[in-house]
């Protein structure tokens, strides 16, 4: 089974603190992607990868930046973390064939406050 | 119009009823379609994906796609307690440069009562 592993179950931080979610993915898939889960608001994508230091913007990439130097590897950072930032960040990825979308595989999340 | 769109809930059954979600999409490209579960506090876990019309079965869960309506759902058999959950629907157009993103659907809350 692919496994998306993400470094932290729980974080706290403080405002103004620069914030980073790992995540590993050991299925050597191609894309993987970052989302926030808020009640009422869904899913919203924030940023996504389709290759080693390819990053694309989603829905909602304010406030935050990506990094992916290596395949396995999606990192998300928040620049300067704020109470509105306080959510559940959700790690994916996923692989393309021939047929379309295959292995979408969400982390186990992190439920990051800020205070 | 939002791209993908679930029925309304809460959805509430008794326990060994057949739930029956359901979700339409916009985008008449998508290749993909995909229920994942979703216990309070947990992150989604796949349950079942679908690529062609007609139904897929696997256990107690059927998911039915019919792409000339846009339309896709998920039945769940002899429905169980540990069956409630959110349940989304995720649809993908893996073409051109949607590098594979999925949308989501808002999900519906689903309590099997005993």
């Amino acid at each position: 089974d692919v496994k998306v592993t993400q470094s932290s179950r729980y974080l706290v931080k403080r405002t103004g603190e620069k914030v980073f979610l790992e995540c590993v993915q050991d299925m050597d898939h191609e894309n993987m992607f970052w989302y926030r889960q808020d009640p009422g608001l869904g899913l919203r994508l924030i940023y996504f990868s389709y290759d080693v230091k390819m990053k694309e913007k989603g829905d909602i990439p304010e406030g935050y930046s990506v990094s992916r130097e290596k395949k396995e590897r999606f990192s998300l950072i928040l620049e300067s973390a704020s109470t509105n930032q306080t959510s559940m960040y959700l790690c994916a990825s996923s692989w393309v064939g021939r047929q379309g979308l295959r292995g979408y595989t969400f982390g186990s999340g992190t439920r990051l406050t800020v205070v | 119009q939002k791209e993908v769109e679930q029925n309304s809930g809460p959805l509430s059954v008794p326990e060994g009823a057949i739930a029956s979600l359901n979700c339409t999409y916009s985008d008449r490209g998508s290749q993909s379609f995909f229920w994942y579960r979703q216990y309070s506090g947990k992150s989604p876990e796949l349950i079942m994906s679908i690529y062609s019309n007609g139904d897929k079965e696997d256990g107690r869960f059927t998911a039915q796609l019919n792409k000339a309506s846009q339309y896709v759902s998920l039945l769940i058999r002899d429905s169980q307690p540990s069956d409630s959950a959110t349940y989304l629907c995720a649809v993908a157009n893996a073409g051109g440069t949607s590098y594979g993103k999925l949308t989501f659907g808002q999900g519906t809350i689903l309590t099997v009562h005993p």
